[in-house]
């Protein structure tokens, strides 16, 4: 397994300002993948974060709103810019180990924006 | 386009109960499947990982099947107890390009004790 540490746990955060969430593994994996789930919803991916490149984001989210940071194996931040309260939602990050296919999530980061 | 459902939403079950877990998708052509628990307002926990190529997995009082040409799995928790209260999660993965999953929505489990 992986063991994944993701801060803050949770946060209240005023509309228009941004919030950086980070995701800390105990080993080098080559992909990071952080997810949303809204109020009441399943998961969606938001993008795939490798280390060296670029963020691959998922249809319907932008760099722009959620910029991804990858600055090596086994770290990665996701920040969510200019929030609104549509912006309320679980904030998940996940791995893979390199070569497996199992997926391993963090605890989640729980966003309330008011 | 894949569409994972889960039946039924919500199980309300007295401790120590057997209890199965229904899992539906359209498309058979998956590389695997992979069931999670996920407790209120908190992460994922991996629970049992099966392969396209396998029937079923067990881990300890739990134990999945997978039925590709049919699309379906299930995930059977024997004597049920309350620590197994949360919402259960299944999700296939298209393809090992990436982390492509696509989640059911959960059924919300509550073992009353």
């Amino acid at each position: 397994s992986a063991v994944i540490s993701q801060k803050p746990s949770r946060d209240i955060c005023q509309r228009g300002t941004s919030l950086t969430i980070q995701c800390q593994v105990d080993s080098q994996v080559t992909m990071m993948f952080w997810y949303r789930q809204q109020p009441g919803q399943s998961l969606t991916l938001i993008a795939t974060a490798n280390q060296g490149s670029e963020a691959t984001y998922e249809s319907g989210f932008v760099i722009d709103k959620f910029p991804i940071s990858r600055p090596n194996l086994t770290f990665s931040t996701l920040t969510v810019s200019n929030m609104s309260p549509e912006d309320s939602s679980i904030y998940l990050c996940s791995v893979e180990r390199d070569g497996f296919t199992e997926a391993f999530f963090g605890q989640g980061t729980r966003l309330t924006v008011v | 386009k894949q569409e994972v459902t889960q039946i039924p939403a919500a199980l309300s079950v007295p401790e120590g109960e057997n209890l199965v877990l229904n899992c539906s998708f359209t498309d058979s052509a998956i590389y695997n499947l992979q069931w999670f628990r996920q407790d209120p307002g908190k992460g994922l926990t991996s629970l049992l990982l099966i392969q396209s190529s396998q029937r079923e997995q067990t881990s300890g009082r739990l134990n999945a099947s997978l039925d590709k040409s049919s699309g379906r799995s299930t995930l059977y928790i024997a004597a049920s107890q309350p620590g197994d209260s949360a919402t259960y999660l299944c999700a296939v993965l298209r393809d090992n390009y990436g982390q492509n999953f696509v989640f059911g929505p959960g059924t919300r489990l509550s073992v009353l004790p």
